[in-house]
């Protein structure tokens, strides 16, 4: 089983400022990390795979990085609206498929 | 563009089964690649299982083997979750997803918009 760690549990920047999210892997998944964003009451919305690929529509203040168990996720010049919580996942065409816990971005 | 459209609310009582649905509206419904994915109240989301309704293929998450079961009608691009011996912890949204495909499968770039299961007493 792939169990995926992310950390903190919550980010507290002010606006205009880098927001930094780690996701560890307990085993190596190479590049296959995508990252996700979930407002309330919504479904989460792909921003990132590939470890560093963004989705259509992802502002290119989002970037992704990291290989083999470590990954992070970078918000530059962080807006009111990045407000959310953060996943990653460990993703593959066999199971499994895992989801971290989370990082809620708060906005001061 | 893709939208999936999913079943209403449900409520059941323990030890029932709950049945899910998810339409799909554009795509190629039958070479693509459904997940069903739930999030408990404060959780993270879990992967659950899929279907490649083309080839009627399914890959089930360890942890629900035996009580779950995903299907499709491909006459109607719907893609069902059964899931059986519901408890309490099965209170959860739960949502379809279409995947991308080859080198990015399991990837989830299209969601719907959730089903809220509860279960109780």
């Amino acid at each position: 089983e792939i169990v995926m760690t992310q950390s903190p549990a919550t980010l507290s920047v002010s606006p205009g400022e880098r927001g930094t999210l780690s996701c560890r892997a307990s085993q190596s998944i190479r590049t296959n990390l995508a990252w996700y964003q979930q407002k309330p009451g919504q479904a989460p919305r792909l921003l990132i795979y590939g470890a560093l690929t963004r989705a259509d529509g992802t502002p290119d203040r989002f970037s992704g990085s990291g290989s083999g168990t470590d990954f992070t996720l970078t918000i530059s010049n962080l807006q009111s609206d990045d407000s959310a919580i953060y996943f990653c996942q460990y993703y593959n065409k066999r199971p499994p498929i895992a989801f971290g816990q989370g990082t809620r971005l708060e906005i001061k | 563009q893709v939208r999936l459209e999913q079943s209403g609310a449900e409520v059941k009582k323990p030890g029932s089964s709950v049945k899910v649905s998810c339409t799909a509206f554009g795509g190629s419904f039958n070479s693509d690649t459904f997940s069903w994915v739930r999030q408990a109240p404060g959780q993270g989301p879990e992967w659950m299982g899929r279907i490649i309704p083309i080839l009627g293929e399914t890959d089930y998450a360890q942890r629900f083997q035996g009580r779950i079961t995903v299907t499709a009608d491909k006459s109607t691009s719907t893609v069902f979750l059964d899931l059986a011996r519901l408890t309490i912890e099965d209170s959860a949204i739960y949502y379809c997803s279409r995947e991308y495909t080859g080198s990015y499968a399991g990837v989830l770039p299209y969601w719907g918009p959730g089903s809220l299961v509860t279960v109780s007493s």
